[in-house]
Parts: C-alpha cells; sequence; structure tokens
C-alpha cells in the first residue's frame, strides 16, 4: 500500500515554544490530507481537512489560530502548534487519500512540559 | 453528528479461539467502513474496508461485515494468535472524501 511518514516522531518540548509536524506522503500524490490527535486511551478525533493549495477547514472546538495547517505541495502537510501548553500534548496522526482510499502516517507525540 | 461505538472495549483471550468485535454508527448514510489495527505508540494499519454497497470483505483470519441499515459492523478474527493482540479501531466516512469518524477501539490480548 501507499506509505505516508511523519516527522518528528517524537518531541518534547517547553510550554510556550511553537511545533511543526510534517506530513508526507512518499510515493502517491494527496490532494487532501486530514490531521487527527488521540488523547491516552481515546480514538482518534479530527482535527482538521486540508486540500492542497486552499485553506484547512477545521472541526468544531479547534482553534484554527492555534493549529496551523499548510498544504504546500500535493505531497506534503505540515501542522504547527503555535504556543504549545501542557494540554497539548497528544499524538498527532496524520492521513493523506489517495487511490480512493485513506493512508496513515506513523503518528507523533507530542509532549508539552 | 456521526457517534461510532465498539464493544468491548477491551478482551482477552486464549490462543486459538475465534472472536468478533463490534462496531455501531448512528448514521447508517455511509460512505464506506474501515477496520484498523494500532499497536503501542503507533499509527494505523487497515484491515479492511468495506464500501457501503458491499455486505462484507474477507483477508486472511478476518472477516469484516456491514449492516448499514441497522448501523452495525463487526470484525471476525478466526484461531487468534498472539500476534493478533493489538487495539481494533472501527472507523465510518459519510462521502468520498474520505474524512473519518473513529470508534473508541478494542484493546485486545490474545494469550499464549
Amino acid at each position: 500500500g501507499a506509505v505516508v511518514s511523519q516527522h518528528p516522531s517524537r518531541v518534547i518540548c517547553k510550554s510556550g515554544t511553537s511545533v511543526k509536524i510534517e506530513c508526507r506522503s512518499l510515493d502517491f500524490q494527496a490532494t487532501t490530507m486530514f490531521w487527527y490527535r488521540q488523547f491516552p486511551k481515546q480514538s482518534l478525533m479530527l482535527m482538521a481537512t486540508s486540500n492542497e493549495g486552499s485553506k484547512a477547514t477545521y472541526e468544531q472546538g479547534v482553534e484554527k489560530d492555534k493549529f496551523l495547517i499548510n498544504h504546500a505541495s500535493l505531497t506534503l502537510s505540515t501542522l504547527t502548534v503555535t504556543s504549545a501548553h501542557p494540554e497539548d500534548s497528544s499524538f498527532y496522526i496524520c492521513s493523506g487519500q489517495g487511490y480512493n482510499e485513506q493512508f496513515f502516517g506513523p503518528g507523533t507525540r507530542l509532549t508539552v512540559l | 453528528k456521526q457517534e461510532v461505538t465498539q464493544i468491548p472495549a477491551a478482551l482477552s483471550v486464549p490462543e486459538g479461539e475465534n472472536l468478533v468485535l463490534n462496531c455501531s454508527f448512528t448514521d447508517s448514510a455511509i460512505y464506506n467502513l474501515q477496520w484498523f489495527r494500532q499497536d503501542p505508540g503507533k499509527g494505523l494499519t487497515s484491515l479492511l474496508l468495506i464500501q457501503s454497497s458491499q455486505r462484507e470483505q474477507t483477508s486472511g483470519r478476518l472477516n469484516a461485515s456491514l449492516d448499514k441499515s441497522s448501523g452495525r459492523s463487526t470484525l471476525y478474527i478466526a484461531a487468534s494468535q498472539p500476534g493478533d493482540s493489538a487495539t481494533y479501531l472501527c472507523a465510518v466516512s459519510q462521502d468520498n472524501f474520505n474524512k473519518f469518524y473513529f470508534g473508541s477501539g478494542t484493546k485486545l490480548n490474545v494469550k499464549p
């Protein structure tokens, strides 16, 4: 199947700093990419949908000014957590849509101290 | 808003048993349903994808069924193995843009 990578796999940062997470589709072009987060012992919750070259669509309750999404090319989307706080600590997973199916990245574990 | 529920939340079985995981969803107007496996601290591995027009899909020891009208899906695992131990997630999408709504998962432990 198609492969989606994420970088970094794990990041620890201090409260108030910004963190950028990259999501790449390695062997297909993803017109649409999705960002999810998963809190401990909970399921994945969709945060936003991003289409290449346009603004992301955020789910209800997700602050668009805090979670900046850029989808500048068909193989790369980035999520920037601005002014991160401990409550933003979570597992962030991206996915890319290709071949009429969604392929998920391995996830990024963010810990905010 | 679509809500997806998975029962049981956790399941422990001895190796070799056949087992069934359940998934239900509140809005039957789905585009497709997918079962995933998630290992601790890892991303998702797709197991089976069922389009809304299909009733079931099979892959090896796995069989997934879909009853759209009743809002239910089951994942059947035959002859379970310790390597099957993981969390199994059910997700539904309601359009071809593949925006998924996930269940909370069933954590499976297969004991040797």
